[in-house]
């Protein structure tokens, strides 16, 4: 699996846009970007993932760039509620039974 | 997420004392995972199972057996916990095929005094 970069910690004030980034700039053209975040003393929580092109779900936006070396989690209108850590993986995707290695990820705290 | 429950979601047990945490899914995922969270390792991977029947060790295995008899039920058992397996314990499930999302479970804090 591709290595992930990402800020140790960010702000975010309630009700903007939180945008976390992430370089893989090592990614290869097989490996897939996901996110997923863990709120204190919960078990981790799927978020989104992608190839290349830019993904939106119910919780979040993925944008990932043209050449697949970073990507940004777009939470849109953050709460108190999305202060977790986030983690940025990327992988490739497939049936096996390949355990999830999560790195430091980015501490995001939403401030009132 | 993917309807998993874990139980029990706290123990305390004494040391030498045999543990067995059990996790339930009601999605019907293939593979399911035991996972350990302790400060500063992250998350290590303890077993998993890709089928009814069918484990394999994760990276740290030692002291840890699983059992998988339904497709729904994953559990962990310590056979004579140590103060060195207290930690909180995730259970994860992962649907067949060409997905690799993994759906995680609350968690179950267990101490060993």
């Amino acid at each position: 699996d591709a290595k992930t970069t990402q800020p140790t910690s960010m702000d975010c004030a309630e009700g903007r846009a939180a945008n976390l980034p992430c370089n893989h700039s090592t990614i290869s053209g097989n490996e897939y970007v996901y996110w997923y975040r863990q709120i204190h003393s919960q078990g981790p929580q799927y978020i989104i993932h992608g190839l290349k092109n830019n993904e939106t779900n119910e919780m979040a936006s993925l944008i990932i760039t043209e050449d697949r070396k970073s990507s940004t989690l777009i939470l849109p209108h953050a709460t108190l509620r999305d202060t977790a850590v986030y983690y940025c993986i990327v992988r490739v995707a497939g049936g096996s039974a390949r355990q999830l290695t999560f790195g430091s990820g980015t501490q995001l705290t939403v401030l009132p | 997420d993917a309807g998993i429950t874990q139980s029990p979601r706290h123990k305390v047990t004494e040391t030498g004392t045999p543990v067995t945490l059990r996790c339930h899914q009601t999605e019907n995922h293939r593979y399911m995972y035991w996972y350990r969270q302790d400060p500063g390792h992250g998350l290590r991977l303890i077993h998993y199972s890709y089928g009814v029947k069918d484990t394999d060790k994760g990276e740290v295995s030692d002291g840890y057996s699983v059992s998988r008899s339904k497709t729904e039920d994953f559990l962990l058992t310590l056979e004579s916990a140590t103060s060195s397996q207290t930690s909180v314990y995730f259970c994860a499930t992962k649907a067949g095929g060409n997905t690799d999302t993994q759906y995680f479970g609350p968690g179950t804090r267990l101490t060993v005094l």
